[in-house]
């Protein structure tokens, strides 16, 4: 079974440039997760999805990170303008939200580098 | 909303010891507990995990205790191998299908050979 996948894994840009993540979660999954984790810390999370409906984005910051999720399968979130506070790996996640508990499957991360 | 601590932030054991992890928690209603490893630069993955009905799982040499009245839950990893090297991370999730975790803020735990 294929993972998450992300991409790019790494991208490094001058503040105030536009960014752009991509997400494409394990097939089937129908509930997907940007987190943000900053160096040595635990994946904050910044928005989640369950098909093609943003259900919780309540960190989000909706003044320059938006996010969609079309077709309720890829996802891409992205930052316009970057500043240099949002350095950091964005992970992806995604899981069959279903009955009982369901595990969260993360992706590799894009390490973002704001100069 | 929910608050999650961990300690300690970085733990050296030797091989073939054993090493604790706490965390604890400050919402009464969460109920489910996973824990992800993180190897250097790789993805988290889940490697155990416990529900609020439950007061302790085994997985061959990890395990993880709750103690719901506390607020606390800990992971223990007996016989330590240099492969167990890696950031361990706690979360605690409030709804019901475990999809909206708080995560701790990590435990590095370095296993000396």
């Amino acid at each position: 079974e294929a993972g998450v996948v992300q991409s790019p894994r790494y991208k490094i840009i001058e503040k105030k440039q536009p960014v752009a993540f991509w997400c494409n979660p394990i097939s089937g999954h129908n509930t997907l997760y940007w987190y943000r984790q900053n160096l040595g810390q635990g994946p904050e999370l910044l928005i989640r999805y369950e098909n093609e409906e943003a259900v919780d984005d309540s960190q989000l910051p909706k003044d320059r990170f938006s996010a969609e999720r079309l077709k309720g399968v890829d996802s891409t979130l992205k930052i316009q303008p970057a500043e240099l506070g949002d350095s950091a790996v964005y992970l992806c996640a995604s899981s069959l939200v279903g009955q009982g508990y369901n595990e969260q499957f993360f992706g590799p991360g894009t390490r973002l580098t704001v100069l | 909303g929910e608050n999650v601590e961990q300690h300690p932030s970085t733990l050296s054991v030797q091989e073939g010891d054993s090493a604790v992890i706490k965390c604890t928690y400050s919402d009464s209603a969460s109920n489910y507990f996973p824990w992800y490893k993180q190897e250097l630069g790789k993805r988290p993955q889940l490697i155990i995990d416990i529900r609020s009905n439950v007061g302790e799982k085994k997985d061959q040499r990890i395990a993880v205790t709750l103690n719901k009245t506390a607020k606390h839950f800990s992971l223990h990893i007996t016989e330590t191998q240099p492969e167990d090297s890696a950031v361990y991370f706690c979360a605690a999730s409030l709804d019901n299908y475990g999809q909206n975790f708080v995560f701790g803020p990590g435990t590095r735990l370095s296993v000396l050979p």
